[in-house]
């Protein structure tokens, strides 16, 4: 079956600090692998993703690396700020009928100035 | 941001009474998506919709029913409310063979 394993939390780091959040999935077939962000009180917000093997996503500085070969998908980014404090959720889309969505559990990230 | 609003956002209930949660959205998306998050087990499906009058199960859906009659609405029903159901619930939306799921802000309920 399908399912994602992120690192347990809590997080926190200074502010500039160089972060790594791990995300290993397991999955039938082919599927595109997400993080999602939530600041506190809101929604899930997409904040990158990757389609195949070997694409790297990135967005307000973070990247993450689909690696067939480890199954793995972290996140990284080399200097976070206070405004980074969020929920990041690592997840993967099995692109099949009714596009189902299979969410890790969470990794609370605290930068602290 | 996509257009996705749920309501109420927050509510307090007692064990046994009926709740239904609504989801409306803009975009004319196809697919809708119910969702609760609870600490230590992230997001997981509830309910599902991939079309008017369309619905299936997802992994957590015991105690819920959902509706969908219109393309814009899925409604999301504890026929008879318990604590265990005590979470915040989140909607989200897709096209078909898209590879981007959008939330909403979520609603909180607490039963008491």
């Amino acid at each position: 079956g399908n399912s994602v394993t992120q690192m347990e939390g809590p997080v926190t780091l200074s502010e500039e600090a160089f972060l790594t959040i791990n995300c290993t999935y397991t999955a039938t077939g082919y599927p595109s692998l997400f993080w999602y962000v939530q600041y506190p009180g809101e929604g899930l917000q997409l904040l990158l993703k990757a389609t195949k093997a070997d694409d790297k996503g990135s967005n307000k500085g973070f990247e993450a690396t689909y690696r067939k070969e480890t199954t793995s998908f972290h996140l990284e980014k080399g200097s976070v700020q206070v405004s980074d404090s969020a929920v990041y959720f690592c997840a993967l889309s099995d692109r099949g009928g009714g596009n189902q969505f299979y969410f890790g559990t969470g990794t609370s990230l605290t930068v602290i100035p | 941001d996509a257009g996705i609003t749920q309501s109420p956002r927050h509510k307090v209930t007692e064990t046994g009474t009926p709740v239904t949660l609504r989801c409306h959205q803009t975009e004319n998306h196809r697919y809708m998506y119910w969702y609760r998050q609870d600490p230590g087990h992230g997001l997981r499906l509830i309910h599902y919709s991939y079309g008017v009058k369309d619905t299936d199960k997802g992994e957590v859906s015991d105690g819920y029913s959902v509706s969908r009659s219109k393309t814009e609405d899925f409604l999301l029903t504890l026929e008879s409310a318990t604590s265990s159901q005590t979470s915040v619930y989140f909607c989200a939306i897709s096209e078909p063979r898209a590879d981007t799921q959008y939330f909403g802000p979520g609603t909180r309920l607490t039963v008491l």
